[in-house]
C-alpha cells in the first residue's frame, strides 16, 4: 500500500495563478483532510470531507476550494494564489470510526507564491 | 474553540537520557482524544502515541509514554533512553470525541527536540 500520496511535492506560483493539489489514498478511508503548516505553527485544518461527494470548511478555508468526486481522491484548489498561501500543505485520511480513528498523513507539498 | 499549547519551543537532551515534552489544552468537552505526532526533517507526520480521555491509564508505546492529567488538562510526553533518531519536531494534538473526527485535529505549535550525542 502506498498510503497517502500527494502531487506535486513542490510548486512555485506567481500571484494570481491557479493550481490544484491532488491527494490520493489507497486505504479505503472515508474521511480526508487538508491542512497547512506555516513556520512556527502547527498544522491548521483548511477543509475536510466525510465521504465521497461531501466537503466542509475547517479553521482556515478562505482562498481555497476542494472536491471529493472519488472516495480515494481529495483535491485542493487555489483559484488565485496569494503570497499568504505560501505554506506546506498536508493531506490526511482516516476511517472515521471513533475507536480506530487515526489520521494518516501524506508527505506534504511545499508551495511558494511569489 | 479548543486550543493546544506547547510552552517549550525547543528542548535538548543527551543521548540515552530521558526527556519530557509539555502540552496543555483547553476544551469544554468531556470526551476527546489526545495525540503526539513526530515530524522529522523529512516532513512526514508520524503518530507517536494516542490517549483516549475516558481512559485513566496512561498510554505507552515502547520508549514513549504520556502523563495524562485530565483535571489539569495536561498531556506530557516522556521519551526514555533518547536516541539520535528521536530528533524531530513534536506536535501535541487534540480531537474531540463526537463526530468521528470529522472536524480534524487541533495542533500545538510544536517542540523542537535536539538529541546530543
Amino acid at each position: 500500500n502506498a498510503g497517502v500520496t500527494q502531487t506535486p511535492k513542490f510548486r512555485v506560483l506567481k500571484t494570481g495563478q491557479s493550481m490544484t493539489l491532488l491527494c490520493a489514498q489507497d486505504m479505503n478511508h472515508e474521511y480526508m483532510y487538508w491542512y497547512r503548516q506555516d513556520p512556527g505553527m502547527g498544522l491548521r485544518l483548511i477543509h475536510y470531507s466525510v465521504g465521497e461527494g461531501t466537503t466542509a470548511k475547517g479553521e482556515v478555508p478562505d482562498g481555497y476550494n476542494v472536491s471529493r468526486l472519488k472516495k480515494q481522491n481529495f483535491l485542493l484548489g487555489l483559484e488565485s494564489a496569494a503570497p499568504s498561501q505560501t505554506s506546506v500543505y498536508f493531506c490526511a485520511s482516516s476511517y472515521g470510526l471513533e475507536n480506530t480513528d487515526t489520521q494518516y498523513f501524506g508527505p506534504g507539498t511545499r508551495l511558494t507564491v511569489l | 474553540a479548543q486550543t493546544v499549547t506547547q510552552s517549550q519551543p525547543e528542548m535538548s537532551v543527551q543521548e540515552a537520557e530521558t526527556v519530557t515534552l509539555s502540552c496543555t489544552y483547553d476544551t469544554s468537552e468531556s470526551d476527546y482524544y489526545l495525540f503526539w505526532y513526530k515530524q522529522p526533517p523529512s516532513r512526514q507526520m508520524i503518530l507517536v502515541i494516542r490517549q483516549e480521555a475516558y481512559k485513566q491509564q496512561n498510554a505507552t508505546e515502547n520508549r514513549f509514554s504520556v502523563n495524562f492529567q485530565k483535571a489539569a488538562k495536561s498531556f506530557s510526553l516522556k521519551i526514555s533512553d533518547s536516541q539520535l533518531g528521536d530528533a524531530a519536531m513534536y506536535f501535541c494534538a487534540y480531537r474531540r470525541y463526537s463526530g468521528g473526527g470529522a472536524d480534524g485535529l487541533t495542533f500545538g505549535k510544536g517542540t523542537h527536540l535536539i538529541i546530543q550525542p
